[in-house]
């Protein structure tokens, strides 16, 4: 399996309150990902980034800021969360060259009230 | 805009029973496509990735097809087992920046 945390595992948080995810990784890979994974929509893109400090939005990136300081860690934060963001948030990671395969962290189960 | 589909949504096979998993992609202009598996409350599992320059990969009891001008690929799982009940999903990968469109998953029930 790829070196891949995310931590927490599980949070529970209530509306309005700022909240941080991180995810760190032991590959060396120069990408890393943030998805959302919802029933009825499955996974979504949040943001992305393809090296330290450069990062992009992706497809549901608003209410959503991620910062990348160092290779290993990708942190994702919830300005003021939002019942709408409950949900499973997943990280990944792949390589620039070869076969770019992603692969993917356990998983952050998140819960707003 | 990229869609991918992932029709029926959820199958239920006896065991032993060789099954075909259907993908199909709006646009023939990707760079890989993978297949993933996804246990319960559990992260994904990378099963195969088959580049846009190929036809298929194989893994055990898996196979992969991948037909790019159609827009279609297929997971095949050979003599299937209880312990391959789970949601498999495919995702297409576009080339920008690596980004993965997933389908919504086919959840696979195997009857002992």
């Amino acid at each position: 399996d790829a070196g891949i945390t995310q931590s927490p595992r599980h949070k529970v948080t209530e509306t309005g309150t700022p909240v941080t995810l991180r995810c760190h990784q032991t590959e060396n890979h120069r990408y890393m990902y943030w998805y959302r994974q919802d029933p009825g929509h499955g996974l979504r893109l949040i943001h992305y980034s393809y090296g330290v400090k450069d990062t992009d939005k992706g497809e549901v990136s608003d209410g959503y800021s991620v910062s990348r300081s160092k290779t290993e860690d990708f942190l994702l934060t919830l300005e003021s969360a939002t019942s709408s963001q409950t949900s499973v948030y997943f990280c990944a990671i792949s390589e620039l060259q070869g076969a770019y395969e992603q692969y993917f962290g356990p998983g952050t189960r998140l819960t707003v009230t | 805009k990229q869609e991918v589909t992932q029709i029926p949504a959820a199958l239920s096979v006896p065991e032993g029973e060789n099954l075909v998993l259907n993908c199909s992609f709006t646009d023939s202009a990707i760079y890989n496509l993978q297949w993933f598996r996804q246990d319960p409350g559990k992260g994904l599992t990378s099963l195969l990735l088959i580049q846009s320059s190929q036809r298929e990969q194989t893994s055990g009891r898996l196979n992969a097809s991948l037909d790019k001008s159609s827009g279609r690929s297929t997971l095949y799982i050979a003599a299937s087992q209880p312990g391959d009940s789970a949601t498999y999903l495919c995702a297409v990968n576009t080339g920008a920046n690596s980004k993965l469109t997933f389908g919504k998953g086919i959840t696979l029930s195997v009857r002992p």
